[in-house]
């Protein structure tokens, strides 16, 4: 069974730039979760998506937003694109309990 | 501001000790408790998850929750050098937040051979 995947694994951007990032969940799993990844801040919840409705949203600014696509499939978007946005963009996903996630190997965003 | 709390270490041990790994957290009406793996360079990997007071074990793992405490353990027996990674505890955020993570920052465990 395929695990959950990322793309694009790496990418580098300049300040005001905005990035997309896409998230594959493992197939059957419904709800998909992102999470940034920074040695500063550690593990911090981003939003959730289950069945393309955001169930919940982390206390990132508006210019982190995300969606999810009737095939389970997720994108992120960060928009105006800040240094402090440098970080390990983890998305993961959920088949029943809420917590036992699956975590793809992170999309690393360099912003310069 | 919901917390969890975890010493980061690191937290040395000779290979085939007992690692006792703690984490506290602050919301009272967290139901739902997990442990994490992240090596190096790799994304966290689920090793236990835990939702009622007491002991659970699974295989050379046991997690122990004592929610009146708010505090949450994960013991590893008879460590081995592969056992070396960052343990993450996780804690669901409230009862109407069930699909929300609050991770602490992780303890670095280093089982020595």
């Amino acid at each position: 069974k395929a695990g959950v995947t990322q793309t694009p694994r790496y990418l580098i951007k300049t300040r005001g730039q905005q990035v997309t990032l896409s998230c594959s969940p493992i197939s059957g799993h419904r709800s998909v979760s992102w999470y940034q990844q920074t040695p500063g801040q550690g593990l911090q919840f981003l939003f959730e998506y289950f069945s393309e409705t955001q169930r919940n949203k982390g206390n990132f600014p508006g210019r982190f937003s995300g969606r999810q696509f009737s095939n389970s499939r997720s994108e992120m978007n960060v928009s105006t694109l800040e240094l402090g946005d440098s970080a390990l963009y983890l998305c993961a996903s959920s088949y029943r309990e809420a917590g036992e996630l699956f975590f793809g190997e992170g999309s690393r965003l360099t912003v310069l | 501001q919901k917390e969890v709390e975890q010493n980061s270490g690191p937290l040395s041990v000779p290979e085939g000790a007992i690692a006792s790994l703690n984490c506290t957290y602050s919301d009272r009406v967290s139901q739902s408790f997990f442990w994490y793996r992240q090596y190096s360079g790799k994304s966290p990997e689920l090793i236990m998850s835990i939702y009622s007071n007491g002991d659970k074990e699974d295989g050379r793992f046991t997690a122990q929750l004592n929610k009146a405490s708010q505090y949450v353990s994960l013991l590893i027996r008879d460590s081995q050098p592969s056992d070396s990674a960052t343990y993450l505890c996780a804690v669901n955020e409230g009862l109407d937040s069930s699909y929300k993570l609050i991770f602490g920052s992780g303890t670095r465990l280093l089982v020595r051979p």
